[in-house]
């Protein structure tokens, strides 16, 4: 089984600065989700990585599978990206997920 | 528009009394799953499926059953459901190659 570890729990930044979240694995793995989930419980995915590094407007996700270790970047944070962020996993042939257990950001305008 | 479709959105029960959580999917993906989220553990793989008649365990399956006699639906049921299940449910389909798509949710309370 995969152990998934993210940091930090708790994040809360002022609008426009630039945020990190961290996600560490113990086991080799095929694919790294990060997800978002918003207050009202539903799940979307952000990026699907294997390798090197993915940008979709203001989001960058970066994975380095030696170190088995994915970031999250926020560019220019908005009050809007106050959500839960989960990485996850995929392993076991591509259909096993283990998720981290969150990150709660707060962006405070 | 590609989408994942879960249904109850909400549903209240009473323990012992069988039901089914159904999801389905138009992007014609390999992959579903379900999983269930709870405050304090995260989000946690119930079964999954490769693809038609092929199902497999989780890490938390014990009470709980699903079929997939079809690509797109794929089942989540009780038999007997009891208050340790009330939780928030989540099923999600994808393919080797796309990210994954997860249904609105289900909030399910056993009483």
């Amino acid at each position: 089984k995969n152990e998934v570890e993210q940091s930090p729990q708790n994040l809360t930044a002022q609008e426009g600065e630039f945020i990190t979240i961290n996600c560490s694995y113990s086991v080799g793995i095929s694919a790294l989700h990060w997800l978002q989930q918003h207050p009202g419980g539903g799940i979307v995915s952000l990026f699907m990585l294997s390798s090197g590094k993915k940008k979709h407007g203001r989001l960058i996700a970066t994975i380095n599978i030696q170190e088995k270790h994915s970031s999250l970047h926020i560019t220019a944070s908005h009050p809007r990206d106050s959500a839960v962020y989960i990485c996850a996993v995929v392993w076991g042939g591509g259909s096993r997920l283990t998720f981290g257990e969150g990150t709660q950001l707060t962006v405070n305008p | 528009e590609a989408q994942v479709t879960q249904n109850p959105r909400y549903l209240i029960t009473v323990t012992g009394k069988k039901l089914t959580v159904t999801c389905s999917q138009n992007m014609n993906h390999e992959y579903m799953s379900w999983y269930r989220q709870d405050p304090g553990l995260g989000l946690r793989q119930i079964y999954y499926s490769m693809n038609v008649e092929v199902t497999d365990k989780g890490d938390v399956p014990e009470g709980y059953k699903v079929s997939r006699k079809e690509k797109r639906n794929f089942p989540l049921i009780l038999e007997s459901p009891s208050p340790n299940q009330t939780s928030l449910y989540f099923c999600a389909s994808s393919s080797r190659r796309t990210e994954a798509f997860f249904g609105q949710g289900t909030r399910l309370t056993v009483v």
